[in-house]
């Protein structure tokens, strides 16, 4: 089976773009988390979206970042505009329902000059 | 909120030396999960814990939860250069919105 599909892998641009990030879960999980890394702040999360609803996004910076889920097999993070702050290792991770356990994707690697 | 400490940050040990990680937490946990990460890649889940003093093994790695269900630690017997890795815990304070959070980690590098 397919795990967690991240797009792109990698993704180089300029302050001041905008940046789309896309994530595929795994069949049949109900839960969505976007996460970041970054060495000074480790993991942290984002957004979480449970049945395609968004339940908990108060880990999202501020206003240029927004996360859809319009269907079971899709998602996106969006930042608008892009500062070189946001360079960071992006992952998406999905788990079925009454479950805890998160299967990541490989993750994004974004860097904003 | 909930806090979640995790120790040491770092750990260097020679190939066949032990290696231990504990992760403490402010509150009363539901349960916590182990994860490991190798350098460019994504956290990997390990192992759930659940119950109050529960005791896992996986081969090499033991998994402890504590008694009063707030601290957990990950033992690794005998390291091998295949253990090099963050090894994260994520702690689930439990309630119908359930909030995880993932520790800092611990990198653990092995000198063969």
């Amino acid at each position: 089976d397919a795990g967690v599909i991240q797009s792109p892998r990698h993704e180089v641009t300029e302050m001041g773009q905008e940046v789309t990030l896309r994530c595929k879960p795994i069949s049949g999980h109900n839960s969505l988390f976007w996460y970041r890394q970054t060495m000074m702040r480790g993991l942290e999360l984002l957004i979480y979206f449970n049945n395609n609803v968004p339940i908990d996004d108060s880990g999202m910076p501020e206003d240029r970042f927004s996360a859809k889920m319009p269907n079971a097999s899709f998602s996106t993070l969006k930042i608008q505009p892009s500062e070189p702050r946001d360079s960071a290792v992006y992952f998406c991770a999905s788990s079925s329902s009454g479950t805890t356990t998160q299967y990541f994707g490989p993750g994004t690697r974004l860097t904003v000059l | 909120g909930q806090q979640v400490m995790q120790i040491p940050q770092y750990q260097h040990v020679q190939e066949g030396e032990d290696f231990t990680t504990y992760c403490n937490s402010s509150t009363t946990l539901s349960n916590i999960q182990w994860y490991k990460q190798r350098p460019g890649g994504h956290p990997v889940f390990l192992i759930q814990l659940v119950k109050s003093g529960e005791v896992k093994k996986q081969k090499r790695l033991t998994f402890q939860f504590g008694e009063a269900k707030k601290n957990s630690s990950l033992h690794i017997t005998a390291t091998q250069t295949t253990d090099v890795g963050t090894y994260f815990c994520q702690t689930d304070s439990g309630g119908s919105n359930y909030k995880l959070t993932f520790g800092k980690g611990t990198l653990l590098t092995v000198n063969p």
